[in-house]
């Protein structure tokens, strides 16, 4: 089992603005890392820090976090930000990585 | 940009090998992470290799069946795997982590650039 917990799925209708979480002792005080995986791409990453972006992501992805809980928002959500969505943490301490279970997201 | 090597199918018990190459950039500056997906499963880390100070770090499910390594002169890391089981099954990614190494290494924690991942099937 994950020691970072998402929701399986979301939905949220075309235009609105709908919020991925991701719990996990690991993000107290932390931020995760988000990537976004469509059927049959590899992840990319979406966002990490503190809303830091790769370039051509676009700032209706945003992320927060409070307590043990990241949370990724996008906001006017489009048909193409249907995909799952990962959660990950960087324990640099022990150079370890892991990630939350996943959580796909259905655009209605 | 990471090229990775082709699909293997492998009997339960033996061992696969794959590979991940960097083009475009310093290899030496990077570090490079690999990753898992068994089919409709999600993301599992195995492990990773800093090329520059070479040092390997693996996740505890993998340790002792795993062997992550790095060809300076090639660009390229690789991936062994060894005692294949059935549920070995899987598309395996390799990941580079932002950030650069230099006398140390400053990274962030996030994997900014993939691999197109490599199907493995282990099956009798």
């Amino acid at each position: 089992s994950s020691e970072l917990t998402q929701d399986p799925a979301v939905s949220v209708a075309l235009g609105q603005t709908v919020t991925i979480t991701c719990r996990g002792d690991y993000l107290i005080n932390s931020y995760a890392t988000w990537y976004q995986q469509k059927p049959g791409q590899a992840p990319i990453l979406v966002i990490y820090a503190n809303n830091v972006r790769p370039s051509g992501i676009p700032d209706r992805f945003s992320v927060s976090t409070s307590g043990n809980t990241a949370s990724l928002t996008v906001t006017e959500t489009q048909a193409e930000d249907e995909a799952d969505y990962y959660c990950g943490f960087r324990d640099a301490s022990r150079n370890l990585l892991m990630f939350g279970g996943g959580t796909k997201l259905t655009v209605l | 940009h990471l090229v990775q090597s082709g699909a293997e199918v492998r009997n339960p018990g033996s061992s696969m090998n794959v590979s991940c190459k960097t083009s475009g950039d310093t290899f030496i500056n990077y570090v490079f992470h690999w990753v898992r997906q068994a089919p409709g499963q999600g993301l599992e880390w195995i492990g990773g290799i800093t090329p520059k100070f070479g040092t390997t770090d693996y996740a505890p499910n993998f340790q002792g069946r795993v062997t992550i390594t790095a060809d300076e002169s090639a660009s390229t890391t690789f991936l062994e795997v060894s005692t294949l089981r059935v549920e070995d099954t899987a598309i395996y990614y390799c990941a580079r982590l932002s950030g650069y190494c230099g006398n140390r290494c400053y990274l962030n924690d996030a994997l900014d650039v993939w691999g197109p991942g490599t199907k493995v099937i282990v099956s009798s």
